[in-house]
Parts: C-alpha cells; sequence; structure tokens
C-alpha cells in the first residue's frame, strides 16, 4: 500500500520567514509527485516532480525531489499571511492498485503578521 | 473553461436517505475521481473512472457507488447514508493518469 508522510502536520511562522515543508514516501513503482496548496476550497496545483534532484521554481516556492532518500521538500521564502493554508502532498504510482493520487495529511501552515 | 463543477456545494441528510453528487468537467479529460477530506485524514480516493463508461474502486469505496454515462460527467452516490459519511466530497479530473489533477470546489456533506 502506497504511503505518503507530511511534517510537520502543523506550523507557525512569522511573516518574512522561510518555511521547508517535508513530505516521505512508500510507493510502488513511483511515477510522480505533486504538491498542492489548499486555502478554504479546492486544492491548486502548485508543482509536479519525477526526476530527482531537479529544483522546480514558482516564485518565492521552490521543490525538489530526492528519489533514492524517497522524499520531497517545499520551500518558501519571505513568507506572507496570503501563504497561510494545507500545504498536501501526493504521489502516483506506474502500476497496479488504484488510480488517483495518494496523499499525506497535509502541513498546515499559518504565517502571523 | 469553467474546469471541474461540483454540485450541490452544501447537503444536510438523515441517516438512511439517498443522494447522487454530481461532477462535471469541460476539459475532455479521460480520468475523474471522487474524494472524501476529514480532518487530519488528507485526501482519500473513493472510486475513480479511466474512461467513459468504466469505474474502478480506490481506496474507501464502502457505501459508495459511481457511475460515468457521459466523458464530462462522474456521479457519486450514497445510497444509505450514515453518519459516518459526514466529509467534504472533491471530484478531481485529469487528462492522463500522472499528470495533475484539476479540483472541483468541494461539496460538504452533512448526515445526522
Amino acid at each position: 500500500e502506497d504511503k505518503v508522510v507530511q511534517s510537520p502536520l502543523s506550523l507557525v511562522v512569522h511573516e518574512g520567514d522561510t518555511v521547508t515543508l517535508n513530505c516521505s514516501y512508500e510507493v510502488t513503482n513511483f511515477r510522480s509527485l505533486l504538491w498542492y496548496k489548499q486555502e478554504k476550497k479546492a486544492p491548486t496545483f502548485l508543482f509536479m516532480l519525477t526526476s530527482s534532484g531537479i529544483e522546480k521554481k514558482s516564485g518565492r516556492l521552490s521543490s525538489i525531489l530526492d528519489k533514492k532518500e524517497l522524499f520531497s521538500i517545499l520551500n518558501i521564502t519571505a513568507t506572507q499571511t496570503g501563504d497561510s493554508a494545507i500545504y498536501l502532498c501526493a504521489v502516483v504510482n506506474s502500476g497496479g492498485g488504484a488510480d488517483g493520487l495518494t496523499f499525506g495529511k497535509g502541513t498546515h501552515l499559518i504565517i502571523q503578521p | 473553461n469553467a474546469g471541474v463543477t461540483q454540485t450541490p456545494k452544501f447537503r444536510v441528510l438523515k441517516t438512511g436517505q439517498s443522494m447522487t453528487l454530481l461532477c462535471a468537467q469541460d476539459m475532455n479529460h479521460e480520468y475523474m475521481y471522487w474524494y472524501r477530506q476529514d480532518p487530519g485524514m488528507g485526501l482519500r480516493l473513493i472510486h475513480y473512472s479511466v474512461g467513459e463508461g468504466t469505474t474502478a474502486k480506490g481506496e474507501v469505496p464502502d457505501g459508495y457507488n459511481v457511475s460515468r454515462l457521459k466523458k464530462q460527467n462522474f456521479l457519486l452516490g450514497l445510497e444509505s447514508a450514515a453518519p459516518s459519511q459526514t466529509s467534504v466530497y472533491f471530484c478531481a479530473s485529469s487528462g492522463d493518469r500522472a499528470t495533475r489533477e484539476y479540483f472541483g470546489p468541494g461539496t460538504r456533506l452533512t448526515v445526522t
């Protein structure tokens, strides 16, 4: 059974701080890892990572995957109150078992002004 | 493009009642999914479909049925609602299995 573990489960920081969110996984036949941001409603897509060691960046957010050690990190620099959300990590396997994403429980990030 | 839409947005049911949640997507995606999200549990896959006329079970399928009669629609049914089915339900679609999924706005269901 595929498994995704995120840490920490919750985090409170001050505006301007840098945060690192962690995602480790156990999945048969790994295909890709995705990060989503969830505010009040639906998760919105941030990154999809398939190759080890290649950083994806979008503004103040960046993410990298380590396929050897089976984890990914999501970095947010110069945090703003609008970054407050639940950050979800999910993996896709390449065959066998159910399709769809296997999600971690999420990291609830709160940015205080 | 509306993307993925869900109806209704909110619903309150009594134990034993039935209902159907409708998901529609206008992106011509082959894959569609139903997830439930409970506090502290993340999203869990209920059922999914890899194309019109196909359905398959996910991680937590018990108590739910689905149908995909048209490519753009994916229906989730509860035949006899139970309080344990109180949750937020998300529909999603994707063009391929390993690509990003697009999520609908969610349906908040309460079963009393």
